[in-house]
This record gives C-alpha cells, sequence and structure tokens, in this order.
C-alpha cells in the first residue's frame, strides 16, 4: 500500500512569488492534515480537512495561504506570495480514525524562500 | 498550548535504557507519541487515551498519569534504530493536537 505522497519533495522561490505544494493521501483515509515543520521544532498544524470539509483551519494564515481538498480525496497548500518567514518543511498526513487516531505522515515539501 | 519535552537531548549506548517525558498544563484526553529520523517523515510508535487504552507497537511502552497530566516513553535495551527525534502530541478536550519540541535520542555502537 502507498503511503502519503507529497511533491515536490524541494521548493526554491524568491519572496513575493506563489508556491503550491500538493499531497495524496492514503487510500481510504477520510482525515487529512497539513503541517509546518520549522527546524528543531515539532510539526503545527496548519489545517484539518474531515473529507472535503476544512474542520480546523483557525492557524491557517489565510491572508496569504489557502487549501483545498477537492472531492475529498488530494488536496493542495498554496502560498500567495511567499515571505521569507515560510521557509520551513510543509508535512501532509491522514489518518483513518480520525483526530486521535495514527496519523501517517508523507515525507515533507522542503521550501525555501530567498 | 505546547507540551514539554524533557530531556532535550540524550545520549546512549547500545542496550541502554532511557526514559523520555512529556507535560502539559492542561487536562488532557490523549497523548500521541512519533519518532522522526533526520531528513524523514514522522512515524507514529503510540497514543495513549484517557482511560487507560493504548495504540500502539509492541516494543515501545508509556505511561500517561492523567492526574499529572504527564507521560512518560520507555525505550528499553536501545538499539541503534532508536536513534532520531521524539516528539510527543497532547489533546486536551476541544483543543488540537499539539507537539512538543523533540528529545533527540541518539544511540551509539
Amino acid at each position: 500500500e502507498a503511503g502519503v505522497v507529497q511533491s515536490p519533495r524541494y521548493k526554491i522561490i524568491e519572496k513575493k512569488q506563489p508556491v503550491a505544494f500538493w499531497c495524496n493521501p492514503i487510500s481510504g483515509h477520510n482525515t487529512l492534515y497539513w503541517y509546518l515543520q520549522n527546524l528543531g521544532q515539532g510539526p503545527e498544524l496548519l489545517i484539518r480537512y474531515e473529507n472535503e470539509e476544512a474542520v480546523d483551519d483557525s492557524q491557517l494564515p489565510k491572508d496569504r495561504f489557502s487549501a483545498e481538498r477537492l472531492k475529498g480525496v488530494d488536496s493542495t497548500l498554496k502560498i500567495q506570495p511567499a515571505e521569507l518567514g515560510d521557509s520551513a518543511v510543509y508535512l501532509c498526513a491522514s489518518s483513518l480514525e480520525g483526530r486521535s487516531g495514527e496519523a501517517f505522515f508523507g515525507q515533507g515539501t522542503r521550501l525555501t524562500v530567498v | 498550548q505546547q507540551p514539554v519535552q524533557s530531556p532535550q537531548a540524550v545520549i546512549l549506548r547500545e542496550g541502554e535504557d532511557a526514559v523520555i517525558n512529556c507535560s502539559s498544563s492542561k487536562a488532557l484526553y490523549s497523548v500521541h507519541w512519533y519518532r522522526q529520523k533526520h531528513g524523514e517523515a514522522p512515524v507514529f510508535l503510540m497514543i495513549l487515551l484517557k482511560g487507560g487504552e493504548q495504540k500502539g507497537h509492541e516494543k515501545i511502552s508509556a505511561s500517561f498519569n492523567e492526574k499529572k497530566q504527564q507521560s512518560s516513553l520507555y525505550l528499553t535495551a536501545s538499539q541503534l534504530s532508536y536513534s532520531g527525534t521524539y516528539f510527543c502530541g497532547t489533546e486536551s478536550f476541544g483543543s488540537r493536537l499539539t507537539f512538543g519540541e523533540g528529545t533527540q535520542l541518539t544511540v551509539n555502537p
């Protein structure tokens, strides 16, 4: 069974440019998460989906970040425009049992904004 | 609110034991433990739920003291493969899962 797939693995962009990350969760997993991880820190939740509904997006900086999960399967996270402080690893995870179940993480996208 | 992990880092020799602690200032519903190797995705180890239920791997053990809002992860007879950063995540009623800053474990031959 394939795990959580994210692309791209690495992305370098100039500040003020847009960027998008893609995530394909494990088949059958209704819960999907986007996390941000800074170097030496634990993951921080940006948004959680239950199927196609964003049920927790309170920590998503909505002035520049947006996310969508069409048809309740794969998801896209976008930043527009990117700032230097957005440099981090963006992790996608999915879960079968919702918020209190085991989460399976993707390899992440390492974003560098220059 | 972010849980506090201790120690921040620990170095072991293969075969030694280690304990990693996680504490919160809020009443907890669940505690989640993950291990992350450098450049890789976090990998699930265990979930401990209020009321005593545990879900996890057989070789990893942990405790959850609901009254003290603390959890401890026990790594016995450590192997080289145990090296990595261990994160605890805590979940309170009505709030999201929040991860600590991690404990870096290094197991040397």
